[in-house]
């Protein structure tokens, strides 16, 4: 099993959707992790960080169940913008190295 | 505002040819690495270090070399190109793996004949 499991997608929605990429991770002594944006053919960038509380920066919204070893990204009222591959990352026990998912693409269409 | 500076953008190797792909921050960044992207396969970790003369091993190492004299740079070596070398590599940093905040180059596509 990989470190760190998505859906690769894609996701196409209209303009305005609410969209949720959901991704699991096997260690369960992970304890930290972030989601980061990857346009088409540039770098990853870091999105957000994802607290156990549960976190939101405007329309996005991020949250970790530790029980069930997954984290979401919930995006609200799509933007065409938002187009772009969004990665789940997890913090490897060692605290040493960032383990990235493979990636769920999103496409926003008008 | 450099950040993180890689070069070659591109480069097309010959199978057995080595090469080094270069790596600045300018943001004195204590840690650095490596990725690999492949389609398919997503971003993986070939190399990293906490600091200067401190290197490991990611999770695909084989191939590759590195070497951290200074805070600043992380080359990367091809010690003998091979057509699975084919990819895209980010060279990253942070002021640490932990806070989560990688800082990428704009990537080094390299094609192996």
């Amino acid at each position: 099993r990989k470190e760190v499991e998505q859906d690769p997608g894609p996701f196409n929605v209209p303009e305005g959707a609410t969209v949720a990429f959901n991704c699991t991770y096997s260690n369960s002594a992970s304890q930290s992790f972030f989601w980061y944006r990857q346009d088409c053919r540039k770098e990853p960038k870091l999105l957000m960080s994802v607290y156990s509380s549960g976190n939101e920066d405007g329309r996005f919204t991020a949250q970790l169940n530790r029980a069930s070893q997954y984290i979401s990204l919930l995006i609200r009222d799509s933007k065409l913008s938002d187009s772009a591959t969004y990665l789940c990352v997890v913090l490897n026990q060692a605290g040493t190295a960032l383990i990235f998912g493979k990636g769920t693409t999103l496409s926003v269409s008008s | 505002n450099a950040g993180v500076t890689q070069t070659p953008k591109f480069q097309v190797l010959k199978t057995g040819q080595s090469m080094t792909l270069q790596c600045a921050q300018d943001m004195n960044h204590e840690y650095m690495s490596w990725y690999r992207q492949d389609p398919g396969m997503g971003l993986r970790l070939i190399h990293y270090s906490v600091g200067a003369g401190i290197t490991d091993q990611g999770e695909v190492p084989n191939g590759y070399n590195v070497s951290r004299s200074t805070t600043e740079d992380f080359p990367l070596r091809l010690l003998s190109a091979a057509p699975s070398q084919t990819s895209v590599y980010f060279c990253a940093s942070g002021a640490s793996a932990g806070t989560g905040e990688l800082f990428f180059g704009e990537g080094s596509r390299l094609t192996v004949l």
